[in-house]
């Protein structure tokens, strides 16, 4: 167990629909990041966020946003969503914002039908 | 551009040893990472390198060399468990981690 919680595990939804992933961080993580992984494939930086404020951006779709709140929790908003959207989405914590060891959490796998 | 280079696909034999390569060429360094992912699992992390030479966490060690843009994973003694993809991220000169697309490693008895 990471200490990285990501709800909900799964979700089937309709194209063009709206979604929202959340991330809550290992204890004591002040820094959170996205990354979405589609099937066999590697892992594609979204977003990372750190303490609240967004640190750095990655290949993030406009139809995608996220933010950090004040308790350190995270959440991912896909919007209009579309068939290539199907994916596992993991939310990882470190420390720092750093990019040092991450910790992932077991990830959400959207499937849009 | 950054970009870290792996095979895609390699197979061992269970007890052998296997070594899985990673290049890179990224906009400055500041460490090496190797992470365990299963398959529909998260990824883990297995090691870090920063300095040149041979860091060693029991049947797993990693290489590296700065001066080639190159490490290595060691894996010996493989047991079926360690069927996995094994993913190479570098940490480059803004502290962002750039990732490799993963080895898939398939262990056979």
């Amino acid at each position: 167990d990471s200490g990285v919680t990501q709800t909900p595990k799964h979700l089937i939804t309709a194209t063009g629909q709206r979604v929202t992933l959340r991330c809550s961080p290992r204890s004591g993580d002040l820094s959170v990041y996205w990354y979405q992984q589609s099937l066999d494939q590697g892992l594609q930086f979204l977003i990372q966020y750190y303490n609240g404020e967004e640190r750095a951006k990655g290949n993030i779709l406009e139809r995608f946003s996220a933010q950090q709140f004040p308790d350190l929790h995270s959440e991912l908003n896909l919007s209009s969503l579309e068939l290539g959207d199907s994916a596992l989405y993991f939310c990882a914590s470190s420390v720092f914002g750093d990019g040092g060891e991450l910790f992932f959490g077991e990830g959400s796998r959207l499937t849009v039908l | 551009g950054q970009n870290i280079d792996q095979p895609t696909e390699m197979t061992a034999t269970e007890g052998a040893i296997v070594q899985i390569n990673c290049t890179y060429q990224t906009s400055g360094f500041n460490g090496l990472f190797w992470y365990q992912q299963h398959a529909g699992e998260a990824p883990t992390f297995l090691s870090y390198n920063v300095l040149d030479g041979l860091e060693e966490k029991g049947r797993f060690s990693s290489f590296l060399s700065r001066s080639k843009g190159y490490s290595y994973l060691l894996l010996k003694e493989l047991q079926m468990k360690d069927s996995a993809s094994y993913l190479c991220a570098v940490r480059d000169s803004n502290y962002q981690l750039i990732w490799g697309a993963g080895t898939k490693l398939i262990i056979k008895p």
